[in-house]
């Protein structure tokens, strides 16, 4: 079974903080998404990362794909309440047409 | 364009009722996902479709959840006889292509079964 574990599963910081959140599997993925998930909508994507060793900048938002591709980063520097919400990762094998998603890091910004 | 169009937005309904959830995707996508997200078990694949065909539904939890795609721009998830632990949002999904490609997320149905 190809699993892709997010932690920690809950974080609640102040405004301003920084954080990083965490995704790992044993799998070696071809492709590795994050998305971002508010209450009552589904999730929208953020970026997706393919080559191991690749670091992506979205704003405040640093994503960081692992040199193996097995594993990714999510941080997020000088945290606003609007980073509230759900992330998920999101791994791709090539030649195959299913996307495992992992259960999640549930952020919560305190202003 | 309007993105996903999911419907209904909410559903409450009693143990043992038909339950059909439709969903359209975004035109000129040729593969459509059905997904079931919960606390317990997170976002899951229940089944996808490649330009109309089924292709893994590896992920229907049983015989009473069925899906159909009769057509490019309307798909709908049926669960009959509905029990309470179907209770869920059901997401719907299309991308233009198949393996890593952005997925593009209606914004879901809240099925309570009671």
């Amino acid at each position: 079974t190809q699993l892709l574990e997010q932690s920690p599963q809950f974080l609640s910081i102040q405004e301003g903080e920084n954080l990083t959140v965490y995704c790992n599997s044993s799998s070696v993925f071809s492709s590795l998404q994050w998305y971002r998930q508010e209450p009552g909508e589904g999730p929208v994507l953020l970026v997706t990362v393919v080559t191991g060793g690749e670091v992506k900048k979205l704003k405040r938002l640093t994503f960081q794909f692992g040199d193996a591709r097995k594993d990714s980063s999510l941080h997020i520097t000088a945290a606003q309440p609007g980073d509230t919400g759900l992330y998920l990762c999101a791994g791709a094998h090539g030649g195959g047409f299913k996307t495992i998603f992992g259960a999640g890091t549930r952020l919560f910004v305190k202003a | 364009d309007a993105g996903v169009i999911q419907s209904p937005r909410h559903e409450v309904t009693e143990m043992g009722q038909e339950v059909t959830l439709r969903c359209k995707p975004i035109s000129g996508h040729d593969y459509l996902f059905w997904y079931r997200q919960t606390m317990m078990r997170g976002l899951e694949l229940l089944i996808y479709f490649n330009n109309n065909v089924p292709i893994d539904d590896s992920g229907m939890p049983e015989d009473r959840f069925s899906a159909k795609m009769p057509n490019a721009s309307f798909s709908t998830l049926k669960i009959q006889p509905s029990e309470p632990r179907d209770s869920a949002v059901y997401f719907c999904a299309s991308s233009l292509q198949g393996s890593g490609a952005e997925q593009y997320f209606g914004p879901g149905t809240r099925l309570t079964v009671t």
